[in-house]
C-alpha cells in the first residue's frame, strides 16, 4: 500500500503556542490529503480535507481559524494548530488518497503526531 | 442516531477461536465499506474492503448487508497479534469516510 508519513510524531507546547504538523505522501501523490483528531477512546473525526491548490474544507465546528491547513505541493499538506489549548491536545492523524489504484475510495494513514498542550 | 455503530466490546476471545463482529451505518447512500485495525496508539491500518459478494482474506471473511445496512467481520482462528481494536468504516459521498468507534478484541493464551 502508498506510504503516508507524518512529522512530528509527537509534540509538547505550551498554551498559546501554534504548532506546525507536516504530512508527507512518500510514493505517490495525492492531490486530497485528509486531517482527522482523535481522543482519547473515541472515533477517528475528520476535521478537513486538504485539496491541492485549493483552499480547505471544514468540517462543521472545526474552526478554520484555528486549524490552519495549507496543501501547496502533491505530496505535503500541513495543519497548524495556532494558539493551543489544552483542550486541543488529542492524537492529529492525516490521510490520503492513492488515485493510482483504482480503489477510489481507500485512505492510508500517517502514523500520527501526539499533540499535548500544557 | 450514530452514523456507524459497533459494539465496543471488549471481545475476550482465547487463541483459535472464531470471532464475529457487527457494525450497522445509517446512511443507505453508502457505497463502500472497510474494516481497518487500529493497534493502541497508533494509526488505523486497512484490513480489508468489504465488497457486496463479501470477501474473504486468509482468515478474515468480510460480509456486506446493504438492506439491513449491516456489516461484519469474520476473524478464524485468533492469534494473539489479532488483539486490537476494529474499526468499521463507510463512505459518505465522495470522499468522506466515516468511522465507527471500534470493538476492542482481545486474544489471550
Amino acid at each position: 500500500g502508498a506510504v503516508v508519513s507524518q512529522h512530528p510524531s509527537r509534540v509538547i507546547c505550551k498554551s498559546g503556542t501554534s504548532v506546525k504538523i507536516e504530512c508527507r505522501s512518500l510514493d505517490f501523490q495525492a492531490t486530497t490529503m485528509f486531517w482527522y483528531r482523535q481522543f482519547p477512546k473515541q472515533s477517528l473525526m475528520l476535521m478537513a480535507t486538504s485539496n491541492e491548490g485549493s483552499k480547505a474544507t471544514y468540517e462543521q465546528g472545526v474552526e478554520k481559524d484555528k486549524f490552519l491547513i495549507n496543501h501547496a505541493s502533491l505530496t505535503l499538506s500541513t495543519l497548524t494548530v495556532t494558539s493551543a489549548h489544552p483542550e486541543d491536545s488529542s492524537f492529529y492523524i492525516c490521510s490520503a488518497r492513492d488515485y493510482r489504484e483504482s480503489r477510489a475510495y481507500e485512505q492510508y494513514f500517517g502514523p500520527g503526531t501526539r499533540l499535548t498542550v500544557t | 442516531r450514530k452514523e456507524v455503530e459497533q459494539d465496543p466490546g471488549p471481545f475476550n476471545v482465547p487463541e483459535g477461536a472464531t470471532v464475529a463482529f457487527n457494525c450497522t451505518y445509517s446512511n443507505s447512500a453508502s457505497q463502500s465499506f472497510f474494516w481497518y485495525r487500529q493497534d493502541c496508539r497508533k494509526e488505523p491500518k486497512l484490513l480489508m474492503s468489504v465488497y457486496s459478494s463479501g470477501n474473504e482474506d486468509g482468515r478474515f471473511t468480510a460480509q456486506l448487508n446493504r438492506a439491513s445496512q449491516y456489516i461484519s467481520l469474520l476473524i478464524r482462528d485468533s492469534k494473539l497479534s489479532d488483539s486490537a481494536t476494529y474499526l468499521c468504516v463507510v463512505n459518505e459521498g465522495f470522499q468522506k469516510l466515516v468511522f465507527g468507534t471500534g470493538t476492542r478484541l482481545l486474544v489471550s493464551p
